[in-house]
């Protein structure tokens, strides 16, 4: 079935600052990449997606970037704030398992 | 999105006992799922919960130990049964979006504590 690996685990990033969070997945026929933000004690909620059909997609300060060749796909915070911080998981859909599988998650601090 | 609200917020059991979670939809929905979340950890899927079909159960899940009801398009529950300090976790249900097409939205959680 479907595996996602998360790196960082952890990401330390002073204020105004870009963040990068990257995730490899190994089912090839997967077609859907969202990335969820949790903040302490809170639900996950989902922040962007991108799907297999497009290589990039950009909401504001966040964007996506997926290659489907070598199967990883990235997040990327621009101009990071204090309330960035938080836990970000990403996540594929995987069609062979028809599920989404998370990956561990990234903590990232935000530095003043 | 939809609006989900479960119930309880949290709760601490004795072992032994069980607990119903409640997730409320504010819209009908096909697609409802339960996860588990332990403290610093990711998600883990419990079930998938279809209205009119038993719920789907992942590996290491049976439904002797999480029964799920799903009576209709804007609800379901998850019973922890039996439980033991392992169960100690977060609860969450989560659905797919209007467009079904994966995306899923969560609700609040349910913190379980059981001593």
């Amino acid at each position: 079935g479907e595996n996602v690996e998360q790196h960082p685990s952890t990401l330390s990033v002073q204020e105004g600052d870009s963040a990068v969070i990257k995730c490899t997945y190994s089912d090839s026929a997967s077609n859907y990449f969202p990335w969820y933000k949790q903040e302490l004690g809170k639900r996950p909620q989902l922040i962007i997606d991108i799907r297999s059909n497009v290589g990039e997609k950009k909401d504001q300060r966040i964007a996506v970037t997926l290659n489907k060749t070598a199967k990883h796909f990235s997040l990327h915070i621009t101009e990071t704030q204090p309330e960035d911080s938080a836990v970000y998981f990403c996540a594929a859909f995987g069609r062979r398992d028809d599920k989404i599988i998370f990956g561990k998650g990234t903590r990232l601090h935000i530095l003043p | 999105s939809a609006v989900i609200s479960q119930k309880p917020s949290r709760d601490i059991c004795q072992r032994g006992t069980s607990l119903t979670i409640q997730c409320q939809v504010d819209s009908q929905v096909t697609m409802m799922f339960w996860y588990r979340q332990q403290p610093g950890q990711s998600l883990t899927l419990i079930a998938t919960a279809n209205q009119g079909s038993e719920a789907t159960y992942e590996s290491g899940f049976v439904i002797d130990k999480f029964p799920i009801s799903r009576p209709n398009l804007t609800f379901s529950t998850l019973t922890v049964s039996n439980m033991s300090p392992e169960d100690s976790s977060i609860y969450l249900c989560s659905v797919e979006g209007a467009s079904r097409d994966h995306e899923q939205y969560f609700g609040p959680g349910t913190r379980l504590t059981v001593t």
